[in-house]
């Protein structure tokens, strides 16, 4: 079973939905982060959190909203996406958000915006 | 340059071979190296920390050469099992940077 853990697996959504990707870790972790994985291109951070608390957010396009109620729980609130968002979506955890730390996935959420 | 960079592949190789790619990274200060696996439609996974020492587990060699800023991944009689995308990973200033991955497909 993995320490991490992602909902839903699959999403379709259309660009004026409004829908929402959790992650829960059971690791004890402090970190936790949200990326996003698109064909052909690397992994890209969209944001990061420790203990609850925001600390990175790489840019990322407001109609995607992280949420993070506390250390163990993470959710990403989705709404107008365009087509162009459909990737597959990671969340991923550490025991602190520092760079020597090693990341943990969950499985990940596809999603696909039509 | 590319903060990581890696060639994407395909590496196509028959099993039992032995296979090695590298993977350079830009920022000399970087302080974390790790080579991750990801199969297809799955979430990546660590496979190994690179030290400055190099690290061997079972078949599988990491070596870490900071004159030259690269990390490699050297796979001694590689299993169709191992067919996978190997992603280098580089952390430092706060930062953990992943490379594009390089594609493995082991042979029958």
């Amino acid at each position: 079973e993995t320490g991490v853990t992602q909902t839903p697996r699959h999403l379709v959504m259309g660009m004026t939905n409004k829908k929402s990707l959790k992650c829960e870790q059971h690791l004890g972790h402090n970190a936790m982060y949200w990326y996003k994985q698109s064909a052909k291109k690397p992994l890209e951070l969209m944001f990061v959190y420790s203990l609850e608390e925001r600390v990175e957010n790489n840019s990322v396009p407001s109609r995607f909203s992280p949420e993070c109620p506390n250390s163990s729980h993470l959710f990403l609130h989705l709404h107008t996406l365009q087509p162009e968002d459909s990737a597959l979506y990671l969340c991923a955890s550490s025991q602190d958000p520092g760079f020597g730390n090693t990341i943990y996935f969950g499985e990940g959420s596809w999603l696909t915006v039509v | 340059r590319k903060e990581v960079e890696q060639d994407p592949g395909p590496f196509n190789v028959p099993e039992g071979a032995t296979v090695a790619f590298n993977c350079t990274y830009s920022n000399s200060a970087s302080q974390s190296f790790f080579w991750y696996r990801q199969d297809c439609r799955k979430e990546p996974k660590l496979l190994m920390s690179v030290y400055s020492s190099g690290n061997e587990d079972g078949r599988f060699t990491a070596q870490l050469n900071r004159a030259s800023q690269y990390i490699s991944l050297l796979i001694r009689d590689s299993k169709l099992s191992d067919s996978a995308t190997y992603l280098c990973v580089v952390g430092g200033d706060d930062k953990i940077i992943f490379g594009k991955g390089t594609r493995l497909h082991i042979l029958p």
